[in-house]
């Protein structure tokens, strides 16, 4: 069974400019969480869809935002890149959120913003 | 303010002898706690969990206990092999209040020594 793939593995912006991430969840799971990875902060929960609806949203400004598509695929976007957002993006997919067991991680999205 | 702390940054074990990380929580809502493994370039992946209503859960060579009162909870890992070294991310959750994302503390990289 396939495991969650994130794409691109590795990217490099300029600040301004904006990204988008993609994460294709375990195949039969309805949730996707997205996390970003920072070596002074640790891993910080960004949101949360189930079934296209987000369910919860991190202390993150309206620059982060995401959306997830009928076949559970998600996105996360942010606009206006800052120095400050350069991190590992970390998407988990499990079978219907955190009541059902626990998460599975992805490899990530290392962004860097110069 | 951070709701679940790892004191420990890093820890050093012989190989065969026992590791212990700890980890500390706030928040008297989070029900629900995780252990995560991460490799370096790597997602993390699930090792053990246990409910508030337990105070230890074993599997395998991997053992967490909680204190409720104490807000405390560890992962105690017997016998250590150097393939255990990685960083260890404490996880939890307020699972009874509906909540979906997971707080991670700031991981303990743990090194065990052959």
């Amino acid at each position: 069974k396939a495991g969650v793939t994130q794409t691109p593995r590795y990217l490099i912006k300029t600040r301004g400019q904006q990204v988008t991430l993609s994460c294709s969840p375990i195949s039969g799971h309805r949730s996707v969480s997205w996390y970003q990875q920072t070596p002074g902060q640790g891993l910080q929960f960004l949101f949360e869809y189930f079934s296209e609806t987000q369910r919860n949203k991190g202390n993150f400004p309206g620059r982060f935002s995401g959306r997830q598509f009928s076949n559970s695929r998600s996105e996360m976007n942010v606009s206006t890149l800052e120095l400050g957002d350069s991190a590992l993006y970390l998407c988990a997919s499990s079978l219907s959120g955190l009541a059902a067991g626990e998460l599975f991680f992805g490899e990530g999205s290392r962004l860097t913003v110069l | 303010d951070q709701q679940v702390k790892q004191n420990s940054p890093s820890l050093s074990v012989q190989e065969g002898r026992i590791s212990i990380l700890n980890c500390d929580y706030t928040n008297s809502m989070f029900d629900y706690f995780l252990w995560y493994k991460k490799y370096p370039a790597e997602g993390p992946t699930f090792l053990i969990s246990i409910s508030s209503i337990k105070d230890k859960n074993e599997d395998g060579r991997f053992t967490v206990f909680l204190n409720k009162s104490a807000k405390h909870l560890s992962l105690h890992i017997v016998p250590s092999q150097p393939g255990d070294s990685a960083v260890y991310f404490c996880a939890a959750s307020a699972r009874g209040a509906g909540s979906y994302q997971l707080t991670f503390g700031k991981g303990t990289k743990l090194s065990v020594i052959p």
